[in-house]
């Protein structure tokens, strides 16, 4: 079973650096959904794919934020120049057109010092 | 916009203890979902209520959806310390993104 996997699982980077994050979703899901959270809250919704489209982008995801989906596969979330403040956990899901169920990967946990 | 409230915020039993999650929303929910979070992990799927007095169990957890559809309970019984971590309930609407309460912790005494 492979389900939504992220890659790197933890990320540790100094202020003003960028870093990228990749989601692999699961094979058949055509719905790419990023989410960030903070501790003590729950997901926020950052940005949406169908296939290769992104459909919305939350005012969350600032200019400094960048997602794609080149070939409706895989997804990557850059984030540019990094403040202390983007430290959270990015969390990747993906679900089908035909379910309205969003399954999880584990997630990136972001340190920016 | 839609919100949703959990209680309580943080729980902790003794092992073989019932407990019960609530989870509000400030608008008719259409979609709810319930998803259990192990600390600085990814979330696993519970469940999914979309009826009205909607009722569903995975081995021991049940989570019913009332029927004015605008608050959501989930029912643990007998539980074990696996049963420990964050729990999660979502909203969303033709969902291309959920809304999220800000979650409950569960710790289990053994």
């Amino acid at each position: 079973d492979t389900g939504v996997s992220q890659d790197p699982r933890h990320k540790i980077t100094k202020r003003g650096q960028n870093v990228t994050f990749r989601c692999d979703p699961i094979s058949e899901h055509n719905r790419l959904y990023w989410y960030r959270q903070t501790l003590g809250q729950g997901p926020e919704f950052l940005t949406y794919f169908q296939n290769e489209a992104q459909l919305e982008k939350s005012r969350l995801l600032s200019d400094r934020f960048s997602a794609e989906r080149p070939k409706g596969s895989f997804s990557t979330l850059e984030i540019q120049r990094t403040e202390q403040g983007d430290s959270a956990m990015y969390l990747c899901a993906s679900s089908s057109s035909g379910s309205e169920t969003q399954y999880f990967g584990p997630g990136t946990r972001l340190l920016v010092l | 916009s839609q919100e949703l409230e959990q209680s309580p915020q943080s729980l902790i039993v003794q092992e073989g203890k019932n407990l019960t999650i609530n989870c509000t929303s400030s608008k008719t929910l259409y979609g709810l979902y319930w998803y259990k979070q192990k600390y600085g992990e990814g979330l696993i799927f519970l469940m999914m209520l979309q009826k009205g007095g909607e009722e569903k169990s995975h081995e021991k957890i049940t989570a019913k959806l009332d029927e004015k559809k605008q608050q959501s309970s989930l029912h643990i019984t007998a539980s074990q310390p696996s049963h420990a971590g964050i729990y999660l309930c979502g909203a969303g609407k033709r969902t291309y993104k959920y809304i999220f309460g800000t979650g409950t912790r569960l710790k289990v005494l053994a």
